[in-house]
């Protein structure tokens, strides 16, 4: 595709619930990443696909949280038994490796209520 | 462990007036340092990437410049314009392990009055 895609665009999750949140990433980029953004604050990452392995994960939060790129391009980002602090917008992002740019998606906006 | 900062938080200023938005980081050793635009409910929308062995980029209207040794950027936006109204978040690649990571700062909300 044209540019980073992540679905649900938007999710509400009663409290317990679990979620996965999907990211299509540009067609042929190694790099992905995936950033949860708290309001008013700026991303924090959370971890890093190259290709299908996950080189970091060192910041996720919790063991709640777990994300998987099986094939290399597609990726998922998991919340099992979700609480109110994990209501944040999450952003995955993708690069074609090396330095350059990066480029995210719009974000998945979670509400846990 | 990397750290960036952007002060202030939020600028208002008339339409028209260039302005200058300022990013420090702690670690010098990074990759580059990306600015990107965040307009409310989006994503990011990258703006500039310099090179740590660069001195500036440009595009268009914008300017961002690096000066590794000292932890600075500078993002300078001339002639602004309402259409200029976002938060403007400086990001910042270091190496960390394997991964290169963005750490980033808060954002600095701009307000470009008509």
């Amino acid at each position: 595709g044209a540019g980073v895609s992540q679905s649900p665009r938007y999710k509400v999750a009663k409290r317990g619930q679990d979620v996965a949140l999907r990211c299509d990433p540009i067609s042929g980029h190694v790099s992905l990443f995936w950033y949860q953004q708290a309001l008013g604050q700026g991303p924090e990452f959370l971890t890093y696909f190259q290709n299908e392995a996950q080189l970091d994960k060192s910041g996720l939060p919790s063991d709640r949280f777990f994300a998987e790129r099986p094939e290399g391009s597609v990726s998922t980002l998991k919340i099992q038994r979700t609480q109110q602090e994990d209501s944040a917008v999450y952003l995955c992002a993708s690069s074609p490796g090396g330095q350059g740019t990066i480029y995210f998606g719009e974000g998945s906006w979670l509400t846990v209520v | 462990k990397q750290e960036v900062t952007q002060i202030p938080a939020a600028l208002s200023v008339p339409e028209g007036e260039n302005l200058v938005l300022n990013c420090s980081f702690t670690d010098s050793a990074i990759y580059n340092l990306q600015w990107f635009r965040q307009d409310p409910g989006k994503g990011l929308t990258s703006l500039l990437l310099i090179q740590s062995s660069q001195r500036e980029q440009t595009s268009g209207r914008l300017n961002a410049s690096l000066d590794k040794s000292s932890g600075r950027s500078t993002l300078y936006i001339a002639a602004s314009q309402p259409g200029d109204s976002a938060t403007y978040l400086c990001a910042v690649r270091s190496l960390s392990g394997a991964n290169s990571k963005l750490t980033f700062g808060k954002g600095i909300t701009l307000s470009v009055r008509p």
